[in-house]
């Protein structure tokens, strides 16, 4: 397995425009993450997939962040309007029923800058 | 709610040495999970090791093994004969296993290893 793929690698984007993140979990694996890193604030967690149905969502920051799950296979993190405080690595995550969603396989993250 | 500390912003070590680094948690919760995670300069996060709470054998795999105290709630990870590639950011992870399976990081330890 490819392990998971997230898209793009680095984004650059003037302030107010909207962004999309894209993320292919490991095949099998049935709980989906997504993750910001900053210095400030380190890693946390933004919202957490169960079967494709979001479970946990608080801590998307504010409405301007959704994230959607059409299906097993993808999920989308969108920012709109992006802000220049948005600027992070976002991880993507994903951990399935062989190791009880206990070990967390994550993707190589977007670097986002928002200028 | 859980709290993860890591208490060392940065640490050093002489290849072919030992190291330590430090974590400690907070939490009610009697049915949880510990990690370390290693982020190199790549960025991708890589489990190092896994420690169930429940388990009262200390976790290993090869060089990297842990200090698993309940009581204390401390989790402190030893990597031992350090190799140049152990260069990296290390984070403590907590995961509340009867919750979700989301995880809460430290603000991590830079860990340099000197040749």
């Amino acid at each position: 397995d490819a392990g998971v793929i997230q898209s793009p690698r680095h984004e650059v984007t003037e302030m107010g425009q909207e962004v999309t993140l894209r993320c292919k979990p490991i095949s099998g694996h049935n709980s989906l993450f997504w993750y910001r890193q900053t210095m400030m604030r380190g890693l946390e967690l933004l919202i957490y997939f169960n079967n494709n149905v979001p479970i946990d969502d608080s801590g998307m920051p504010e409405d301007r962040f959704s994230a959607k799950m059409p299906n097993a296979s993808f999920s989308t993190l969108k920012i709109q309007p992006s802000e220049p405080r948005d600027s992070a690595v976002y991880f993507c995550a994903s951990s399935g029923p062989l190791h009880g969603n206990t070990e967390a396989f994550f993707g190589q993250g977007t670097r986002l800058t928002v200028v | 709610a859980q709290t993860v500390t890591q208490s060392q912003p940065e640490m050093s070590v002489q290849e072919a040495e030992t190291v330590t680094l430090s974590c400690t948690y907070d939490t009610s919760e009697s049915n949880y999970y510990l990690f370390w995670y290693k982020q190199p300069p790549s960025r991708q996060m890589i489990l190092v090791i896994r420690q169930e709470a429940y388990k009262q054998q200390n976790a290993t795999e090869n060089r990297f093994s842990v200090n698993f105290q309940k009581a204390a709630k401390s989790f402190s990870l030893k990597i031992s004969d350090s190799q140049l590639g152990d260069t990296a950011m290390y984070f403590c992870a907590f995961m509340n296993r009867d919750s979700s399976y989301k995880l809460i990081f430290g603000s991590g330890t830079r860990l340099l290893v000197r040749p």
